[in-house]
């Protein structure tokens, strides 16, 4: 079975602070890390995805995460926040053994960016 | 490119009915997936299609089901609807089954039952 947790409803910060959403994860085998955004009405976008290799994935609009093995997280950052950032934002996996594309979501954590 | 297209947008339905809705993935996309969205749920995988295929089905009631034509496009269905279905119902496209690739979310169906 694969489950994500994102501890965070919400996180407050600063416009031009940095941020960090977190997110840890459970999987058998090796696992693709997803993040996603979604506004308001909106489907979900992608963000940024971890595969294999470099434990540091840049991605859209700034944000990057960090994949840590022995943590078993992905957190996503982003150095300076902006208003806009503001959005519900998913942390998603999926087990390498297992066929298909499904995703197990995390419960979402709602950045509120204030100027 | 176009993205995924979900239609209609908005329905409203009675509890007993049963409902269609249709997503149309990205062009060249063979994969298409989808989920529902709860404030109570989250989000939850429904199924996945592939080559018109079912390849994954989540943990759902079987009045969940859905199917894809050879044009890649897919239709789910949900039949004698309850009052905890009312939901948004995305829609994802992925190029393959890799699992390695991203999907692509279409803007979702909201379905309310009354």
């Amino acid at each position: 079975a694969q489950s994500v947790a994102q501890p965070e409803d919400q996180v407050n910060v600063a416009e031009g602070n940095p941020l960090t959403v977190k997110c840890t994860y459970s999987v058998s085998g090796n696992p693709y890390l997803f993040w996603y955004v979604q506004y308001p009405n909106r489907g979900l976008q992608f963000l940024l995805k971890y595969i294999t290799g470099d434990n540091l994935v840049k991605g859209s609009y700034g944000f990057e995460a960090e994949f840590n093995k022995s943590q078993t997280s992905f957190h996503l950052k982003k150095p300076s926040a902006l208003v806009s950032d503001s959005a519900l934002y998913f942390c998603a996996v999926r087990d390498i053994n297992n066929a298909g594309n499904m995703l197990t979501f995390g419960g979402g954590t709602r950045l509120m960016v204030k100027p | 490119k176009a993205g995924v297209t979900q239609t209609p947008r908005y329905l409203i339905k009675t509890r007993g009915q049963q409902v269609t809705l249709s997503c149309s993935p990205i062009s060249g996309h063979r994969s298409v997936s989808w989920y529902q969205q709860t404030p109570g749920q989250g989000l939850q995988f429904l199924f996945e299609y592939f080559s018109e295929t079912q390849r994954n089905k989540g943990n759902f009631p079987g009045r969940f089901s859905g199917r894809q034509f050879s044009n890649s496009r897919s239709e789910m269905n949900v039949s004698t609807l309850e009052l905890g279905d009312s939901a948004l119902y995305l829609c994802a496209s992925s190029h393959g089954t890799s699992g390695y690739n991203e999907q692509f979310f279409g803007p979702g169906t909201r379905l309310t039952v009354l």
